[in-house]
């Protein structure tokens, strides 16, 4: 069964600093790798995908993906109370799925 | 814009009593998706449509079917909805051989009296 983990607990950052987010997965071929933020009560919303090795800046965000150690991670620089959310990260298994991992949790805090 | 829409947004329902949940999108998409989504856990994918190609989760209970009339319709019913399948259920859409991008209606909040 392919896997997906986010280990981490809750995230607590001040504004303006850094949050970094980890993410696993256990499928060898995984191609695709998608970070999702997901606030209270609302459906998520796609904010990064990584096909290829290495560093993918979007503003704030970015995404570092390392196939041979098969691990994803997320990066929010200059952390703002509007993004204290849960951050959902996504494998696609190359059939039109995708596997979530549970989700971490950030508060930014003023 | 582009999008994806469920409607409604929230819908309460008894014990037993069935009901459907309907999802569109002006994406042009040729796959959609049904999850289900429990407070603090990870969206649970239910069955997926390719085209006009059913595809069930195997852990999927019978309880729930769906529907997808045409490109841009999909429906989830849900025969006889017990206290368990109180959720958010979020309807999901991607361009098939892609990279299996997946953009998310705002969901229908699901209570069950």
């Amino acid at each position: 069964q392919k896997e997906v983990e986010q280990n981490s607990g809750p995230l607590s950052v001040p504004e303006g600093a850094i949050a970094s987010l980890n993410c696993t997965y256990s499928d060898r071929v995984s191609q695709s790798f998608f970070w999702y933020r997901q606030y209270s009560g609302k459906s998520p919303e796609l904010i990064m995908s990584i096909y290829s090795n290495g560093d993918k800046e979007d503003g704030r965000f970015t995404a570092q993906l390392n196939k041979a150690s098969q691990y994803v991670s997320l990066l929010i620089r200059d952390s703002q109370p509007s993004d204290s959310a849960t951050y959902l990260c996504a494998v696609s298994d190359g059939n039109n799925r995708l596997a979530f991992g549970k989700g971490n949790q950030v508060v930014v805090i003023p | 814009d582009a999008m994806v829409i469920q409607n409604p947004r929230y819908q309460v329902t008894q014990f037993g009593k069935p009901v459907t949940l309907s999802c569109s999108q002006t994406l042009n998409h040729n796959v959609m998706y049904w999850y289900q989504q429990k407070s603090s856990q990870a969206p649970k994918l239910l069955f997926h449509y390719y085209d006009k190609d059913f595809n069930n989760e195997a852990d999927t209970p019978d309880n729930f079917q769906s529907r997808r009339p045409n490109t841009s319709f999909c429906f989830l019913d849900i025969r006889s909805p017990g206290l368990g399948d109180a959720a958010m259920y979020l309807c999901a859409t991607s361009l098939a051989g892609g990279n299996n991008e997946q953009f998310f209606g705002p969901g229908t909040r699901l209570t069950v009296l």
